[in-house]
């Protein structure tokens, strides 16, 4: 069965560095996504991407986020200078076109020190 | 601000009982409902969809939907230990085409053997 795939699992960043978290979505599905969480709170949403534009942004998603689908199968976050607050699971999520459940992958957890 | 309220617990449960677990939300005008099942460290795992007013069944689970009082529940019959977990409620919000996931806090659900 197709899913969300996340690399790295685990990444640990000084403050101040970039980091970058990468997802490969499911192949035919056309909506892409990013949540956070962090420990012991729920799950937030970031940002939603088609067509290769941003669709939806919450308050959250600063200048320093950023996102990206730089081919045909990989979809990307990036944090440009991280602070120890943006230290929690990431996932990343997909769903086709025409219905509305998404499917998440197994997540980043990113420690930022 | 739309909101999505559940109840934290912990629900403890003893093992083959029924454990019901509820959400309700705050936008009247959010169209979709899903259940999702996250384990300590995991990302959500669908468990159900609702769409309409009523009720669904899908083996040991059902989920109730009553749009008038904004309220959306899910039983699990028959609950086992490996039910235990933190059950997620997510209502979608559509803006500009999109739809995004509003998460409750969780409630987590202990299933006593």
């Amino acid at each position: 069965e197709p899913e969300v795939t996340q690399t790295p699992s685990h990444q640990v960043t000084q403050m101040g560095q970039e980091v970058i978290l990468h997802c490969v979505p499911i192949s035919n599905h056309l909506y892409f996504y990013w949540y956070r969480q962090i420990l012991g709170q729920k799950v937030e949403f970031l940002v939603s991407f088609y067509n290769n534009e941003i669709s939806e942004k919450s308050e959250i998603f600063d200048d320093q986020f950023s996102v990206e689908r730089p081919d045909g199968s990989n979809f990307t976050l990036k944090i440009r200078s991280t602070k120890l607050e943006d230290s929690a699971m990431y996932f990343c999520a997909s769903r086709i076109g025409g219905q509305e459940t998404q499917y998440f992958g197994p997540g980043t957890r990113l420690l930022v020190l | 601000q739309k909101e999505v309220e559940q109840n934290s617990g912990p629900l403890s449960v003893p093992e083959g009982a029924i454990a019901s677990l509820n959400c309700t939300y705050s936008d009247r005008v959010s169209q979709s409902f899903f259940w999702y099942r996250q384990y300590s460290g995991k990302s959500p795992e669908l468990i159900m969809s609702i769409y309409s007013n009523g009720d669904k069944e899908d083996g040991r689970f059902t989920a109730q939907l009553n749009k008038a009082s904004q309220y959306v529940s899910l039983l699990i019959r028959d609950s086992q230990p490996s039910d235990s977990a933190t059950y997620l409620c997510a209502v979608t919000f559509s803006t500009s085409g999109t739809y995004k996931y509003i998460f409750g806090t969780g409630t987590r659900l202990k299933v006593l053997a």
